[in-house]
């Protein structure tokens, strides 16, 4: 596996559901990202994590929870979440938080459908 | 306030010509850095190409050019040679050195290049 992944692809859950997105980087980072990207709406940040240590959450419902057991991997834990949190979720890495110009290495991202 | 504007919702273009994404972006911070990246209908951002605010010449990357106009606060994606694997949605980005783990996008360009 190279660059960064993300798992599932695709995932459609009811509001009652508790499922997780993975996120993988193999670039030897120590920043990682989830952004949500909603239709017709500019990328969000959601949070971010530097040597593991969350450093954002960009005032992020609670029914999203984070979690960065080691730089190489990011989780996102969805519960209770409402149809209007269906989006295309997104993660990425950069070599750190510091610097203007550590450009971020994106997933493909996981389409979430919330019925 | 938005930082990162790009008025463009959507461009056509014929195969082989030349074509300019805009972008322009609002801070007052001396120190920044402007970011282009690609986003397919497979959902992956790809990073294009990178202009820091100190740097002297405009940056180039194969065939893309950015065309950084400072005073104007504006950093305009350029495309030469156009292809048909181009179509996709085009993404201008800043970061500041004070949130410089954050990277602000606009709303973005639909590319569709004709043959």
């Amino acid at each position: 596996e190279t660059g960064v992944t993300q798992t599932p692809r695709h995932l459609v859950m009811g509001m009652t559901n508790k499922k997780s997105l993975k996120c993988e980087q193999h670039l030897g980072h120590n920043a990682m990202y989830w952004y949500k990207q909603s239709a017709k709406k500019p990328l969000e940040l959601m949070f971010v994590y530097n040597f593991k240590e969350q450093t954002e959450n960009n005032s992020v419902p609670s029914r999203f929870s984070p979690e960065c057991p080691n730089s190489s991997h990011l989780f996102l834990h969805l519960h209770t979440l409402q149809p209007e949190d269906s989006a295309l979720y997104l993660c990425a890495s950069s070599q750190d938080r510091q610097g203007i110009n550590n450009e971020q290495f994106f997933g493909p991202g996981t389409r979430l459908t919330v019925l | 306030a938005q930082k990162i504007t790009q008025t463009q919702p959507g461009m056509f273009v014929q195969e082989k010509e030349a074509v300019t994404l805009d972008c322009t972006y609002d801070t007052s911070d001396p120190s920044y850095g402007l970011f282009w990246y690609k986003q397919p209908s497979s959902g992956e951002m790809i990073f294009l190409i990178y202009q820091g605010s100190y740097d002297q010449q405009n940056a180039t990357e194969g065939r893309y050019s950015l065309n950084f106009q400072k005073a104007r606060k504006s950093a305009n994606l350029v495309i030469s040679a156009s292809q048909l694997g181009d179509s996709a949605m085009y993404f201008c980005a800043m970061k500041e050195p004070q949130g410089a783990q954050k990277l602000v996008f606009g709303q973005g360009t639909r590319l569709t290049i004709n043959p």
